[in-house]
């Protein structure tokens, strides 16, 4: 069974460039997190969403950062106009559902991560 | 607002020593709370999580932690470290709300060295 993929592995941009993190999740998983783990730091929450809906943004920058699950395809963790502060791990994990059949959470499998480097 | 704290962001242990490291957490309604583990340039993988019931979980690799309501805590345990145990450890807790999703609110981390 394949995990959940994340790519690229390593993205390096020049500030004020596109970057474009892709994660496709666990096959049918419906739900996905996006976290970042700044350097010596633990890892915030960014985004949670299904698919074609962003359930919980409250973790997100309120500018050039966007996030999406399309019906189709890879989640995508969009970042415009890149500065150096924006360099850390992108981390996106999933699940099947937020909560499982028994009652409590269903179990996050998470990404290798994308490192994002801004020059 | 939740939040988790780990104390000690460095633990060095001896090969064979107790692993102990420490986590508390702060909920204003009744956590679920987890313990994942990071190999360097990996993503995270589960340990262990307390939902309800039993207070004393256990998990992979040995591993086991306890939830003690009283002290708000989330220590996890290991009796005997083992070289492959090196890695980075994070302590993590969501809302035991289904309609608020399943985000985890992490600590800071606490990295494990173990020697031999």
């Amino acid at each position: 069974n394949a995990g959940v993929m994340q790519n690229p592995r390593h993205l390096v941009r020049r500030r004020g460039q596109e970057a474009r993190l892709r994660c496709s999740p666990v096959k049918g998983h419906s739900h996905v997190y996006w976290y970042r783990q700044l350097p010596e730091e633990g890892l915030k929450f960014m985004v949670y969403l299904q698919k074609e809906n962003i359930i919980d943004e409250s973790g997100m920058p309120k500018e050039r950062f966007s996030a999406e699950f399309p019906k189709e395809g890879p989640s995508i963790l969009r970042i415009q106009q890149v500065v150096r502060g924006d360099s850390a791990a992108y981390f996106c994990a999933s699940s099947p559902e937020s909560y499982g059949l028994a009652g409590g959470p269903d179990e996050q499998f998470f990404g290798p991560g994308t490192r994002l480097t801004v020059l | 607002a939740q939040s988790v704290t780990q104390l000690g962001s460095h633990v060095s242990v001896s090969e064979g020593a107790l692993v102990l490291l420490r986590c508390n957490y702060s909920s204003s309604v009744p956590p679920y709370l987890f313990w994942y583990v990071q190999y360097p340039n990996q993503g995270l993988q589960l340990l262990l999580k307390y939902t309800t019931g039993a207070t004393l979980v256990k998990g992979i690799n040995g591993f086991e932690a306890e939830f003690k309501k009283s002290e708000t805590s989330f220590h996890l345990t290991k009796p005997s470290a083992h070289m492959s145990d090196a890695a980075e450890y994070f302590c993590a807790v969501s809302r035991g709300i289904e309609a608020a999703g399943n985000k985890l609110t992490f600590g800071g981390g606490t990295r494990v060295l173990v020697k031999p």
